[in-house]
C-alpha cells in the first residue's frame, strides 16, 4: 500500500522567510510519480509539480524549488522569500500509473502554511 | 474548454436523503476519479473509472455508487446520506494514466 506523510501540520512564518515543507512517502512500485498541490482558502486544488521516480534532479520554478531524494523517500518543497499569497494548505501526493487503474493519487494530510506580513 | 465541471457547488442534505453529484469533463479523458476531502485532511479516492462502462472502488467506497455511461460524465450517487459523508467532493480526470485535472469541488453537509 502507498502512504504519504506530511509531518508538519501547521507552519507559520513571517513574510520573506524561506520555508520548507516536508514529504515522506512509501511505495512498493519502482515507477511512480510525486506531486505537490496548493489549496488556497478558496478551496480549489492548484497543481504545482509532477516528478517521475526516475528523475531525481531538483527543480526550481521561480520562488519554488523541490528536492527529491529517492534514498530517503522524500520530496520536500521549499518556498524562498515567502509572501502572504503563499498562505494555503499544501498537499504532497503519490501515484502509481497503470493503464488498468489510471493515476490514482494517495495524498498526505497537508501542511497549513501561514505567511504573516 | 471548461475542463472539469462539478454541480452543485454546495448542498445541504438531511440524514437519509439521496442525491447525485454531477461531474463532466470536455477533454475526452479516459480516466475519471472521485475523491472526498474531510475537514483538515487530505483527499481520499472513492471510485474511479478507466473508461465508459468500467468503474472500480477506491479507498473509501462505502455509501456511494457510480456509473459511467459516457466518456464525459461520471456521476456520484449517495443513496442514504449520513453525517459521516459531510465532506468536500472533488472529481478529476486524466488522459491515459497521466496528470489529473481537478474540478472545483462540491461542498456537501449532511445534517
Amino acid at each position: 500500500a502507498q502512504k504519504v506523510t506530511q509531518a508538519q501540520t501547521e507552519i507559520s512564518v513571517v513574510e520573506k522567510e524561506d520555508v520548507t515543507l516536508d514529504c515522506v512517502y512509501e511505495t512498493r512500485d519502482t515507477t511512480y510519480y510525486l506531486f505537490w498541490y496548493k489549496q488556497p482558502p478558496s478551496g480549489e486544488l492548484v497543481f504545482l509539480i509532477r516528478r517521475n521516480s526516475f528523475d531525481e534532479q531538483n527543480e526550481i520554478s521561480g520562488r519554488y524549488s523541490w528536492n527529491f531524494q529517492k534514498s530517503t523517500s522524500s520530496f520536500n518543497f521549499t518556498i524562498t522569500a515567502s509572501q502572504v499569497v503563499d498562505s494555503a494548505v499544501y498537499f504532497c501526493a503519490l501515484s502509481e500509473e497503470r493503464e488498468t487503474s489510471g493515476s490514482r493519487l494517495t495524498f498526505g494530510e497537508g501542511t497549513q502554511l501561514t505567511v504573516n506580513p | 474548454n471548461a475542463g472539469v465541471t462539478q454541480t452543485p457547488k454546495f448542498r445541504i442534505l438531511k440524514i437519509g436523503q439521496s442525491m447525485t453529484l454531477q461531474c463532466t469533463q470536455d477533454m475526452n479523458h479516459n480516466y475519471m476519479y472521485w475523491y472526498r476531502q474531510d475537514p483538515g485532511m487530505g483527499l481520499k479516492l472513492i471510485y474511479y473509472s478507466v473508461g465508459a462502462g468500467i468503474t472500480d472502488k477506491g479507498e473509501v467506497p462505502n455509501g456511494y455508487n457510480v456509473s459511467r455511461s459516457t466518456t464525459e460524465d461520471f456521476p456520484l450517487r449517495l443513496e442514504l446520506a449520513a453525517p459521516s459523508q459531510t465532506s468536500v467532493y472533488f472529481c478529476a480526470s486524466s488522459y491515459s494514466a497521466g496528470l489529473q485535472y481537478f474540478g472545483p469541488g462540491t461542498r456537501l453537509t449532511v445534517l
